[in-house]
């Protein structure tokens, strides 16, 4: 599992209200990120990070924040929760395979439900 | 569980059978491509690469087979079992710097196996 957790797993909150997701990685990985996952869009990238306080927006990125204040955590925040923000939330870390090709590895997400 | 994709391209398979599962991807400039299982309700996982410079790389029960002519990616897996059910997608990799880059993902297809 790469060492990654996600916080909370769950979470239902209403519209307008700020939410932080909380991802941890235990084996100082430079690379994070952060990806939605909704049905019929697959995966996409939200924010990702290359280092402490190094960060930049990925595909899909208008309506939230993300901040690296040390390397084993990544927060991403929702200022003002919408409805259109529901969704399954998963963090990554990049890591070398056997190949050595860095490839990316998953948490085990976090679902949202903004009412 | 979560429902990871509704409306996916569906594959279903007997026990022992041979599967194939196929992917366009979009960018004939991608540098490296993955295949990636994803069980309900977890987050995706990595299952074999492949580089550009490649056509057909072997895993363990999985072969991942790249034709850049036609811009196609597949995944075959061996003797397909009850626990291969699951929604695999592709995923390419465009480098940015170093090692690292932008995954882009494929919508994914779910695979059924039939006991």
């Amino acid at each position: 599992d790469a060492g990654i957790t996600q916080s909370p797993r769950h979470k239902v909150t209403e519209t307008g209200t700020p939410v932080t997701l909380r991802c941890h990685q235990t084996e100082n990985h430079r690379y994070m990120y952060w990806y939605r996952q909704d049905p019929g869009h697959g995966l996409r990238l939200i924010h990702y990070s290359y280092g402490v306080k190094d960060t930049d927006k990925g595909e899909v990125s208008d309506g939230y924040s993300v901040s690296r204040s040390k390397t084993e955590d990544f927060l991403l925040t929702l200022e003002s929760a919408t409805s259109s923000q529901t969704s399954v939330y998963f963090c990554a870390i990049s890591a070398p395979t056997s190949g050595n090709t860095d490839t990316q590895y998953f948490g085990p997400g976090t679902r949202l439900t903004v009412l | 569980g979560e429902s990871v994709g509704l409306h996916l391209p569906t594959l279903s398979v007997q026990e022992g059978d041979n599967s194939i599962i196929n992917c366009a991807y979009s960018n004939s400039a991608s540098d490296y491509f993955i295949w990636y299982k994803q069980e309900s309700g977890k987050g995706p996982q990595f299952i074999i690469d492949i580089r550009s410079n490649m056509d057909k790389r072997q895993g363990q029960r999985v072969t991942v087979l790249l034709n850049k002519t036609v811009k196609h990616l597949s995944l075959q897996i061996a003797a397909t079992q009850p626990g291969d059910s699951a929604v695999y997608f592709c995923a390419e990799l465009h480098y940015y710097g170093g090692s690292q880059g932008n995954l882009i993902f494929g919508k994914g297809t779910k695979l059924s196996v039939k006991p």
